[in-house]
């Protein structure tokens, strides 16, 4: 079972909608959790960490369920900039530095 | 963005070639990472160096050779590469910290094998 999961996508969506996705991972004791969004042909950069009790930044909106093991986003109000790869990252524990990645969701906004 | 570089952006080579692909951050962090993307697949963990240790993935074929002359400088060093190693090699730094592991990402050099 691969570490991270999640669903490719695509995902295409109109401006303003409203569009969400999950992640699942493989192992329990993982602590850590983070967004990170990649431009096509671009590096990697943090969107937002996840937390526990679920986290809010601006139009996106992250949550976690332990039980389930697995995190979501939300994107509130479509932007045509939004229109990126959505990396789900993982650490197994609170000071690994090691992150597992997924192998990301793919969301295209259109006009 | 100058806090993390990487050169060159963009590398063809021969399988019987030698080449090295170099790093810098210029951010004060105290852990570099080696990564492959290929397409449709996640990210690779390559190598890390962090303070003193080195950990490596040891799928990583020996045709791969890192080093960390300091914490600010990394280079990967390639040599008798295969087609199948074409891919993105993106370099990152962290601050190795409890709790608190956000990795900044170089852009990437793109490299072809021929």
């Amino acid at each position: 079972r691969k570490e991270v999961e999640q669903d490719p996508g695509p995902f295409n969506v109109p401006e303003g909608a409203t569009v969400a996705f999950n992640c699942t991972y493989s192992n329990s004791a993982s602590q850590s959790f983070f967004w990170y969004r990649q431009d096509c042909r671009k590096e990697p950069k943090l969107l937002m960490s996840v937390y526990s009790s679920g986290n809010e930044d601006g139009r996106f909106t992250a949550q976690l369920n332990r039980a389930s093991q697995y995190i979501s986003l939300l994107i509130r109000d479509s932007k045509l900039s939004d229109s990126a790869t959505y990396l789900c990252v993982v650490n197994r524990q609170w000071n690994d530095y090691k992150l597992s990645f997924g192998a990301g969701t793919t969301v295209t906004v259109r006009a | 963005e100058t806090g993390v570089t990487q050169t060159p952006r963009h590398l063809v080579m021969g399988m019987t070639n030698k080449k090295s692909l170099k790093c810098e951050q210029h951010l004060g962090h105290n852990a570099m990472y080696w990564y492959k993307q290929s397409a449709k697949k996640p990210l690779e963990l390559m190598f890390v160096y962090s303070l003193e240790e080195r950990v490596e993935n040891n799928s990583v074929p020996s045709r791969f050779s890192p080093e960390c002359p300091n914490s600010s400088h990394l280079f990967l060093h390639l040599h008798t590469l295969q087609p199948e190693d074409s891919a993105l090699y993106l370099c990152a730094s962290s601050q190795v910290r409890t709790g608190d592991n956000e990795q900044f990402f170089g852009p990437g050099t793109r490299l072809t094998v021929l």
